[in-house]
């Protein structure tokens, strides 16, 4: 089935540290997204990448979208401890030029940042 | 503005009963999107309507299925319920201007499902 590896699956990291997670597929994605979510909340959408190559920022976090298009990756710059959470990568594959409005997810990474 | 709002937080059944849950979209989305969040597996893919119609459906049995409303509100029905429905569900709301829109995906906080 369509799948998306992400890791690492969990992260434990000191306050001020840098963090990177990725998401690969051997699938081509024409869209990805980064989700953030807190427990009992939904995923709340971090960054939105939308051509291959593309970098894009949201102050201390910013997204790559890969060249071939099978990956992506998350870098957080100078964690604080509201960054803990569970981080989830999502894409859409490319199936022509349709949307099938379908979102897979990786399985998410969970942050723990220590003060 | 108020983001997609989900009915009720919780909700309790047991075994072969049937589970109403309910979503409104973000205003001005036309799209809203189910997705099932199972301890352990992450979010899965249920259905998709946009304009009133279904568009597409995940990998889940019959016995799942849904409606939107011409407000574009929408509804998601679960018969004959199981243990394992025991979940999270997701509602998401976006734009589709087109067929090869991408648009964002714009989640609510869920409906927790605990089937006893």
């Amino acid at each position: 089935g369509q799948q998306l590896n992400q890791s690492p699956q969990s992260m434990f990291i000191q306050e001020g540290e840098d963090v990177s997670m990725n998401c690969t597929s051997s699938s081509i994605f024409n869209t990805w997204l980064w989700y953030k979510q807190d427990p009992g909340e939904g995923p709340v959408l971090l960054i939105a990448l939308y051509k291959a190559g593309e970098l894009t920022s949201n102050g201390r976090l910013t997204a790559q979208f890969g060249i071939t298009r099978k990956d992506s990756f998350l870098n957080i710059s100078a964690s604080i401890p509201s960054d803990v959470g569970i981080y989830f990568c999502a894409g859409r594959i490319a199936i022509g030029s349709s949307n099938t409005g379908k979102l897979i997810f990786g399985q998410g990474t969970t942050l723990q940042v220590k003060p | 503005e108020a983001g997609v709002t989900q009915s009720p937080t919780h909700l309790i059944k047991t075994r072969g009963q049937q589970a109403t849950l309910r979503c409104s979209p973000i205003s001005g989305h036309t799209s809203v999107y189910w997705y099932q969040q199972a301890l352990g597996l992450g979010l899965q893919f249920l259905l998709w309507y946009d304009e009133g119609e279904e568009r597409n459906r995940g990998n889940f049995p019959p016995r799942f299925s849904g409606r939107q409303f011409p407000n574009y509100s929408s509804e998601l029905n679960v018969n004959a319920l199981e243990l394992e429905d025991s979940a999270l569900y997701l509602c998401a709301s976006s734009l589709v201007r087109d067929s090869v829109s991408n648009q964002p995906q714009h989640f609510g906080d869920g409906t927790r499902l605990s089937i006893l």
